[in-house]
């Protein structure tokens, strides 16, 4: 079963506007994760934040962690065309192993 | 390339009929993990191996799914008798032990049981 939820489901914008996806997850974790996956293909990995971490940057990738609500907020500052993908949280709950979300579907129109 | 590959990229079977789905990691990399992906669904846990050691494996895997790690390298993933069930993308992840190491996916594979 799937540990959290991405919201939105879908995200549509312009190029040059910020995206901002959030992740709820339901257990303790050891650390968040959040992946990218172009259509049809395999996953990327974008950026990993410990569960005593509250943000982390990298690149235009801005990743913030609220461990008492459950919480994580994925943003793309300046957004492009090649940033159309679909974004997946994950979480690793003390078992070593990955939790993936159902995943937001950006749409990043040029 | 020194990333994780899977092969083959696609697979079409008739249901009944048994297939095999090899993994072969990074090197240095002593985790492998199997993952399942169905359309509009994030990938759910299968298995995982720390060197040849199978460590867990989930409720999802049936009695018809088995999985190898012979030396701790490459990885095959066999489903006997297929069901239209079982179509879906199955990737493959290797990294490092640890809590807090990123898993790296290889392109997965596309299977389609008819």
């Amino acid at each position: 079963s799937q540990q959290g939820e991405e919201d939105p489901q879908a995200l549509s914008i312009q190029e040059g506007e910020n995206a901002t996806m959030n992740c709820s997850y339901k257990t303790s974790i050891n650390n968040l994760q959040w992946y990218r996956q172009n259509s049809g293909r395999g996953l990327v990995h974008l950026i990993l934040i410990r569960s005593n971490e509250r943000e982390k940057h990298s690149g235009r990738l801005r990743v913030t962690l609220d461990t008492s609500k459950k919480s994580s907020s994925l943003l793309i500052t300046a957004s492009r065309a090649a940033d159309t993908a679909s974004y997946f949280c994950a979480t690793d709950p003390n078992t070593d192993k990955l939790i993936f979300g159902t995943g937001t579907r950006l749409q990043v129109f040029p | 390339d020194t990333g994780v590959s899977q092969n083959p990229r696609h697979k079409i079977t008739k249901r009944g009929q048994n297939v095999t789905f090899r993994c072969d990691p990074i090197s240095e990399h002593n985790r492998l993990y199997w993952y399942r992906q169905t359309l509009g669904q994030g990938p759910e846990f299968l298995t995982y191996f720390q060197n040849e050691a199978q460590l867990e494996k989930s409720r999802l895997l049936s009695d018809r799914f088995s999985a190898e790690r012979p030396k701790g390298s490459f990885s095959t993933l066999e489903i006997q008798r297929t069901e239209q069930g079982d179509s879906a993308m199955y990737l493959c992840a290797s990294s490092f032990f640890g809590p807090a190491y990123e898993q790296y996916f290889g392109p997965g594979t596309r299977l389609t049981v008819t």
